[in-house]
């Protein structure tokens, strides 16, 4: 059963707007979330995190929204820039010890 | 300062083999978890080591074992492969469970095939 939904699977955005990155998730007792960027050929790379505590944690140009009632996740990249173009896997957590992972979004950010 | 270090970073082996994963966790991190991510999916929970000990396990049989050293390393050990466990193995280390803000740091992987 996936617990972390990333329904699209990809996404193209031109270079200097917004990119929009979606996850839901169905445990409502996760209580920490993170977003990862992954590179071909690479580990994933932390990116950012929010607790269940927030709605809202930014970072430079990404910011992570929380919808705790929603069950839903989002990660706001702006502007959007030709090395954002990767795999972004958003994971959950509620014991601290295990992270339930989505299964990607491909984001190209086109020049 | 040196990340996660994985070995090897491919692999091939015949089903019913046994296989032997190693991961260096980063300068500082005391806590070693493993993920499988089969190909289009996301990393899946397989464990995760501290003090030595298995803390907590995913839903994976027990072919897969692990192993901590007093340095803080890991092995993650298949026994009777199957074609199925073809996927590319992920070590994450962290300071503690979460790792703080920064959650895991991951190694770049080891791709085994089992034909």
């Amino acid at each position: 059963d996936q617990q972390v939904k990333q329904n699209s699977p990809s996404l193209s955005v031109q270079e200097g707007r917004i990119s929009i990155l979606n996850c839901d998730y169905t445990n409502s007792m996760f209580d920490y979330f993170l977003w990862y960027k992954k590179y071909p050929a690479e580990g994933p790379t932390f990116l950012i995190s929010i607790s269940s505590i927030k709605d809202k944690n930014e970072d430079g140009r990404f910011t992570v929204f929380l919808n705790k009632s929603a069950k839903h996740l989002s990660l706001h990249i702006v502007p959007s820039q030709p090395g954002d173009s990767a795999v972004y896997f958003c994971a959950a957590s509620f014991t601290g010890n295990q992270f339930y992972f989505g299964t990607g979004t491909s984001l190209t950010v086109i020049p | 300062d040196a990340g996660v270090t994985q070995s090897p970073t491919h692999l091939i082996k015949t089903r019913g083999q046994q296989v032997t994963l190693r991961c260096s966790p980063k300068s500082g991190h005391d806590t070693v978890s493993w993920y499988q991510q089969a190909l289009g999916q996301g990393p899946q929970f397989i464990f995760q080591y501290y003090e030595e000990e298995e803390r907590q396990r995913g839903n994976f049989p027990d072919r897969f074992s692990g192993h901590q050293f007093p340095n803080y390393s890991s092995e993650l050990n298949v026994n009777a492969l199957l074609l199925g466990d073809s996927a590319l193995y992920l070590c994450a280390s962290s300071f503690g469970a979460y790792g703080g803000s920064y959650g895991y740091t991951f190694g770049s992987g080891t791709r085994l095939t089992v034909v």
